[in-house]
Protein backbone atom coordinates (compact mmCIF):
# COMPACT_ATOMS: atom_id res chain seq x y z
CA UNK A 1 0.00 0.00 0.00
CA UNK A 2 1.24 3.51 -0.63
CA UNK A 3 2.20 5.38 2.64
CA UNK A 4 4.14 8.55 3.50
CA UNK A 5 6.24 8.92 6.25
CA UNK A 6 7.88 12.31 7.90
CA UNK A 7 9.45 10.93 11.13
CA UNK A 8 9.57 15.09 12.02
CA UNK A 9 6.53 16.06 14.14
CA UNK A 10 8.41 19.56 14.55
CA UNK A 11 11.77 21.35 14.29
CA UNK A 12 13.29 24.62 15.46
CA UNK A 13 15.80 26.38 14.10
CA UNK A 14 17.61 29.79 13.99
CA UNK A 15 17.19 31.83 11.14
CA UNK A 16 20.13 31.03 8.46
CA UNK A 17 20.75 28.14 9.95
CA UNK A 18 20.32 25.15 6.91
CA UNK A 19 17.47 22.59 7.83
CA UNK A 20 16.54 19.02 6.33
CA UNK A 21 12.91 17.74 5.95
CA UNK A 22 12.44 13.91 6.02
CA UNK A 23 10.21 12.17 3.66
CA UNK A 24 10.33 8.27 3.09
CA UNK A 25 7.75 6.30 0.91
CA UNK A 26 6.50 3.12 0.17
CA UNK A 27 4.74 2.32 -3.18
CA UNK A 28 4.26 -0.56 -5.48
CA UNK A 29 4.34 1.74 -8.56
CA UNK A 30 7.61 1.56 -10.79
CA UNK A 31 6.96 4.75 -11.86
CA UNK A 32 5.63 7.53 -9.43
CA UNK A 33 5.52 11.33 -8.98
CA UNK A 34 6.46 12.67 -5.75
CA UNK A 35 4.76 16.13 -4.03
CA UNK A 36 5.80 18.79 -1.24
CA UNK A 37 3.35 21.22 -0.19
CA UNK A 38 3.89 24.26 2.17
CA UNK A 39 1.47 24.82 4.75
CA UNK A 40 1.60 28.78 6.15
CA UNK A 41 -0.11 30.06 8.77
CA UNK A 42 -2.52 31.07 6.68
CA UNK A 43 -3.61 27.95 6.09
CA UNK A 44 -3.97 27.50 2.21
CA UNK A 45 -1.44 24.18 0.67
CA UNK A 46 1.22 26.07 -1.63
CA UNK A 47 2.88 23.41 -4.32
CA UNK A 48 6.39 23.75 -4.02
CA UNK A 49 7.61 20.81 -6.38
CA UNK A 50 6.47 17.47 -8.16
CA UNK A 51 9.28 15.05 -9.03
CA UNK A 52 8.93 11.81 -11.45
CA UNK A 53 10.54 8.05 -9.85
CA UNK A 54 12.34 8.39 -13.34
CA UNK A 55 14.64 11.73 -12.85
CA UNK A 56 16.83 10.96 -9.38
CA UNK A 57 19.14 14.27 -10.16
CA UNK A 58 18.64 17.09 -7.25
CA UNK A 59 16.65 19.89 -8.07
CA UNK A 60 17.61 23.19 -6.55
CA UNK A 61 15.45 26.41 -6.85
CA UNK A 62 17.42 29.36 -4.83
CA UNK A 63 17.31 28.70 -1.11
CA UNK A 64 15.25 25.21 -1.58
CA UNK A 65 16.45 22.22 -2.67
CA UNK A 66 15.49 18.02 -2.53
CA UNK A 67 17.18 15.06 -2.63
CA UNK A 68 15.38 11.60 -4.24
CA UNK A 69 16.99 8.31 -3.27
CA UNK A 70 14.65 5.69 -4.65
CA UNK A 71 16.82 3.42 -3.35
CA UNK A 72 15.93 4.28 0.04
CA UNK A 73 12.40 5.39 -0.80
CA UNK A 74 13.38 8.96 0.27
CA UNK A 75 12.35 12.79 -0.83
CA UNK A 76 14.13 15.00 0.86
CA UNK A 77 13.85 18.87 1.21
CA UNK A 78 16.78 21.29 2.76
CA UNK A 79 16.17 24.75 3.20
CA UNK A 80 19.63 26.84 3.07
CA UNK A 81 19.73 30.03 5.25
CA UNK A 82 16.18 29.92 6.51
CA UNK A 83 13.96 32.25 6.76
CA UNK A 84 11.30 33.64 9.57
CA UNK A 85 9.27 33.30 6.36
CA UNK A 86 9.87 29.52 5.99
CA UNK A 87 8.11 29.17 9.34
CA UNK A 88 5.21 26.93 8.10
CA UNK A 89 4.16 22.64 8.12
CA UNK A 90 5.21 21.10 5.02
CA UNK A 91 3.77 17.95 3.94
CA UNK A 92 5.15 15.22 1.60
CA UNK A 93 2.80 13.09 -0.78
CA UNK A 94 2.48 11.08 -3.71
CA UNK A 95 -0.41 9.51 -5.30
CA UNK A 96 -2.67 6.39 -4.09
CA UNK A 97 -2.65 3.30 -5.44
CA UNK A 98 -5.41 4.02 -7.80
CA UNK A 99 -4.02 7.29 -9.34
CA UNK A 100 -7.12 9.32 -8.50
CA UNK A 101 -6.24 10.92 -4.94
CA UNK A 102 -2.50 12.15 -3.34
CA UNK A 103 -1.52 10.38 0.55
CA UNK A 104 0.04 13.25 2.71
CA UNK A 105 2.19 12.30 5.39
CA UNK A 106 1.58 14.17 8.67
CA UNK A 107 3.74 16.85 7.78
CA UNK A 108 6.34 18.57 9.90
CA UNK A 109 6.15 21.96 11.34
CA UNK A 110 9.64 23.94 10.91
CA UNK A 111 9.73 27.17 13.16
CA UNK A 112 12.23 29.69 12.36
CA UNK A 113 13.12 32.40 14.79
CA UNK A 114 15.21 35.43 13.88
CA UNK B 1 -7.02 36.09 -10.39
CA UNK B 2 -7.79 32.50 -10.99
CA UNK B 3 -7.95 30.73 -8.03
CA UNK B 4 -10.07 28.27 -5.67
CA UNK B 5 -12.49 29.88 -3.50
CA UNK B 6 -14.13 28.32 -0.36
CA UNK B 7 -16.80 30.11 1.86
CA UNK B 8 -17.07 30.60 4.46
CA UNK B 9 -13.63 30.81 6.53
CA UNK B 10 -15.39 29.70 9.44
CA UNK B 11 -18.30 27.59 10.50
CA UNK B 12 -20.20 26.86 13.53
CA UNK B 13 -22.55 23.68 13.56
CA UNK B 14 -25.21 22.89 16.12
CA UNK B 15 -26.00 19.80 17.06
CA UNK B 16 -28.47 17.66 14.67
CA UNK B 17 -27.66 20.02 11.53
CA UNK B 18 -26.08 19.93 8.40
CA UNK B 19 -23.63 22.34 7.26
CA UNK B 20 -22.85 22.75 3.86
CA UNK B 21 -18.97 24.36 2.90
CA UNK B 22 -18.79 26.02 -0.56
CA UNK B 23 -15.52 25.19 -2.84
CA UNK B 24 -15.56 27.46 -6.44
CA UNK B 25 -12.71 27.26 -8.99
CA UNK B 26 -12.04 29.27 -12.15
CA UNK B 27 -8.87 27.21 -13.01
CA UNK B 28 -10.79 25.17 -15.40
CA UNK B 29 -9.52 21.91 -13.57
CA UNK B 30 -11.12 18.93 -13.97
CA UNK B 31 -10.77 17.03 -10.88
CA UNK B 32 -11.49 18.56 -7.43
CA UNK B 33 -10.90 17.12 -3.97
CA UNK B 34 -12.18 17.64 -0.20
CA UNK B 35 -9.61 17.00 2.47
CA UNK B 36 -10.15 17.16 6.35
CA UNK B 37 -6.93 18.43 8.56
CA UNK B 38 -7.11 17.46 12.00
CA UNK B 39 -4.30 18.82 14.47
CA UNK B 40 -1.01 16.77 13.87
CA UNK B 41 -2.40 14.95 11.04
CA UNK B 42 -1.74 14.81 7.56
CA UNK B 43 -4.93 15.33 4.92
CA UNK B 44 -7.04 12.96 4.83
CA UNK B 45 -9.22 12.18 1.63
CA UNK B 46 -12.86 12.49 1.76
CA UNK B 47 -14.50 12.65 -1.65
CA UNK B 48 -13.11 13.25 -4.77
CA UNK B 49 -14.72 13.90 -8.79
CA UNK B 50 -12.88 13.53 -11.60
CA UNK B 51 -15.89 14.85 -14.41
CA UNK B 52 -18.99 16.88 -13.93
CA UNK B 53 -21.88 14.76 -12.21
CA UNK B 54 -19.37 12.24 -10.85
CA UNK B 55 -17.99 11.26 -7.86
CA UNK B 56 -16.12 8.90 -5.35
CA UNK B 57 -15.68 8.21 -2.04
CA UNK B 58 -12.11 9.06 -0.31
CA UNK B 59 -10.93 7.37 2.69
CA UNK B 60 -13.34 9.43 4.93
CA UNK B 61 -16.75 9.69 3.23
CA UNK B 62 -18.85 8.36 6.59
CA UNK B 63 -20.75 11.50 7.51
CA UNK B 64 -19.99 13.73 4.22
CA UNK B 65 -22.14 14.41 0.92
CA UNK B 66 -21.17 16.03 -2.62
CA UNK B 67 -22.44 17.28 -5.62
CA UNK B 68 -20.47 17.83 -8.98
CA UNK B 69 -23.22 19.67 -10.57
CA UNK B 70 -21.23 22.01 -12.97
CA UNK B 71 -17.97 21.74 -13.21
CA UNK B 72 -16.49 25.30 -11.23
CA UNK B 73 -18.30 23.99 -8.12
CA UNK B 74 -18.12 20.83 -5.27
CA UNK B 75 -19.70 21.79 -2.55
CA UNK B 76 -19.30 19.35 1.13
CA UNK B 77 -22.07 18.71 3.06
CA UNK B 78 -21.32 17.53 6.62
CA UNK B 79 -24.54 15.80 8.03
CA UNK B 80 -25.78 15.30 11.31
CA UNK B 81 -23.99 11.63 10.91
CA UNK B 82 -20.82 13.23 11.56
CA UNK B 83 -20.25 12.55 14.76
CA UNK B 84 -16.75 14.81 15.22
CA UNK B 85 -16.84 17.28 12.66
CA UNK B 86 -14.38 19.77 14.05
CA UNK B 87 -11.29 20.58 11.35
CA UNK B 88 -10.24 22.20 8.99
CA UNK B 89 -11.69 21.12 5.48
CA UNK B 90 -9.58 21.77 2.45
CA UNK B 91 -11.08 21.64 -1.31
CA UNK B 92 -8.33 21.26 -4.17
CA UNK B 93 -8.38 21.10 -8.01
CA UNK B 94 -6.02 19.55 -10.71
CA UNK B 95 -5.53 19.28 -14.37
CA UNK B 96 -7.01 16.04 -15.43
CA UNK B 97 -8.22 12.88 -13.78
CA UNK B 98 -5.22 11.67 -12.22
CA UNK B 99 -3.11 12.71 -9.15
CA UNK B 100 0.00 12.97 -10.91
CA UNK B 101 -0.74 16.82 -11.60
CA UNK B 102 0.16 19.45 -8.85
CA UNK B 103 -3.30 20.39 -6.70
CA UNK B 104 -4.05 23.69 -6.37
CA UNK B 105 -5.52 24.72 -2.97
CA UNK B 106 -8.58 27.00 -1.30
CA UNK B 107 -7.82 28.94 1.86
CA UNK B 108 -9.73 26.30 3.73
CA UNK B 109 -13.15 26.57 6.33
CA UNK B 110 -13.01 25.89 9.65
CA UNK B 111 -15.44 23.89 11.14
CA UNK B 112 -16.78 24.09 14.96
CA UNK B 113 -19.33 22.43 16.91
CA UNK B 114 -21.36 24.56 18.92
Amino acid sequence: AQKVTQAQTEISVVEKEDVTLDCVYETRDTTYYLFWYKQPPSGELVFLIRRNSFDEQNEISGRYSWNFQKSTSSFNFTITASQVVDSAVYFCALPNQAGTALIFGKGTTLSVSS
Amino acid sequence: DGGITQSPKYLFRKEGQNVTLSCEQNLNHDAMYWYRQDPGQGLRLIYYSQIVNDFQKGDIAEGYSVSREKKESFPLTVTSAQKNPTAFYLCASSWGTGANQPQHFGDGTRLSIL
